[in-house]
């Protein structure tokens, strides 16, 4: 079974500062891992992924975030954000298959940026 | 937007009366899911589908059943509800490609109250 920790429930960043998203996982096997943003009032929309291959990992709206198997780490950095990046985000893993997922998400983490 | 619709987006039903949610797609995908939300646990898998007729209990799936007579569509059925099942529901989907992508695009959500 896998489990994720988002040990942060909020943080609260000024606008154009960089900011780190905490997320760590634990599993007996080999996972997938994401994070999705949720908007207010909104459904949860991929912000990026890691499969396989290079460690760091960019997505959408300017947001990268570095795997690091030795911590079981997979932490989300921006180094700018907007006021528009206000949300809550979530880790997820996923046991590596072929085809059908399961995703186990965390607490998720609410991101509130200020002017 | 992956065309996922839930109906209805809000309801308020009293404790012992039966309701069902309803998730619709366009997508055509083979996997669909169903998530509760709630603050300080994230999201949690209720059940899931991987075709037609197949599907599957999740992680708290007590209280909860479900059916997929089609493709399209994907029903969560609390059979007396209760005020514990009181949450924001949430639908996703994903394909079977290959290679496989391992997203899955998430409905807009159903925002439940028990009273």
């Amino acid at each position: 079974a896998q489990s994720v920790t988002q040990l942060d429930s909020q943080v609260p960043v000024f606008e154009e500062a960089p900011v780190e998203l905490r997320c760590n996982y634990s599993s007996s096997v080999s996972v997938y891992l994401f994070w999705y943003v949720q908007y207010p009032n909104q459904g949860l929309q991929l912000l990026l992924k890691y499969l396989s291959g290079s460690t760091l990992v960019k997505g959408i709206n300017g947001f990268e975030a570095e795997f690091n198997k030795s911590q079981t780490s997979f932490h989300l950095r921006k180094p700018s954000v907007h006021i528009s990046d206000t949300a809550e985000y979530f880790c997820a893993v996923s046991e590596m298959n072929t085809g059908f997922q399961k995703l186990v998400f965390g607490t998720g983490t609410r991101l509130l940026v200020s002017p | 937007d992956a065309g996922i619709t839930q109906s209805p987006r809000h309801k308020v039903t009293e404790t012992g009366t039966p309701v069902t949610l309803r998730c619709h797609q366009t997508e055509n995908h083979r996997y669909m899911y169903w998530y509760r939300q709630d603050p300080g646990h994230g999201l949690r898998l209720i059940h899931y589908s991987y075709g037609v007729k197949d599907t599957d209990k999740g992680e708290v799936s007590d209280g909860y059943s479900v059916s997929r007579s089609k493709t399209e569509d994907f029903l969560l059925t609390l059979e007396s509800a209760t005020s514990s099942q009181t949450s924001v529901y949430f639908c996703a989907i994903s394909a079977l490609r290959q290679p496989p992508t391992y997203e899955q695009y998430f409905g807009p959500g159903t925002r439940l109250t028990v009273t």
